[in-house]
């Protein structure tokens, strides 16, 4: 089975900080994608890649940015933390659409 | 662009009862269809897939669903309910032209009653 690991399960930062969120999988996959997950908001894309360098903004992308320097692993990056970045953050990898996504077990980041 | 509509936020079931969660979509061709399921404090685990074939599919954990093209709809399924089903269940749509994302539903929580 494809594994997805998120670095961390629960972070806690202060306003203003840099924040990295990491994800690696384990299966040569070439896309990957960033969700972050809010009550009532289901998941919203923040960023994705489909190869290593490439990236493309999703639906969410202010406040954040992303580094896939290797094929395993997609970074999501927090340039100064603010406290509407409180949530729920998903990594998920897929070989092509039909095959679905697989997800990590996400980060519970929460902001001070 | 596609979408997804998850109409009920919540619902509720008793444990042996059956269970229907509804999802529509919208796309202007047969998209890639797919339930998720996630527990509290996890991520989402695939249930069931749906791309071409038999509209009725089955998944695991005794989950099915069956794809309606005429309603747009994918109603996800489960003939009697146990306790350990209570969970946050995603409906997702994909396309398979251009690059390849899916778009998710805002998801139904399901709360299982004795």
């Amino acid at each position: 089975d494809v594994k997805v690991t998120q670095s961390s399960r629960y972070l806690v930062k202060r306003t203003g900080e840099k924040v990295f969120l990491e994800c690696v999988q384990d299966m040569d996959h070439e896309n990957m994608f960033w969700y972050r997950q809010d009550p009532g908001l289901g998941l919203r894309l923040i960023y994705f890649s489909y190869d290593v360098k490439m990236k493309e903004k999703g639906d969410i992308p202010e406040g954040y940015s992303v580094s896939r320097e290797k094929k395993e692993r997609f970074s999501l990056i927090l340039e100064s933390a603010s406290t509407n970045q409180t949530s729920m953050y998903l990594c998920a990898s897929s070989l092509t659409t039909g095959h679905g996504y697989t997800f990590g077990s996400g980060t519970r980041l929460t902001v001070v | 662009a596609q979408s997804v509509t998850q109409p009920d936020i919540h619902i509720t079931v008793s444990e042996g009862a059956s269970l229907e969660l509804r999802c529509n979509y919208s796309y202007g061709a047969t998209p890639y269809l797919f339930w998720y399921v996630q527990s509290p404090g996890q991520g989402l685990q695939l249930l069931l897939k749906y791309f071409s074939g038999d509209t009725l599919v089955q998944g695991i954990k005794g989950f099915e669903a069956e794809f309606k093209r005429s309603q747009s709809s994918f109603n996800l399924r489960k003939p009697s309910v146990h306790w350990s089903d209570a969970a946050e269940y995603f409906c997702a749509v994909g396309t398979n032209t251009g690059f390849q994302k899916l778009v998710f539903g805002t998801g139904t929580r399901l709360l299982v009653s004795p």
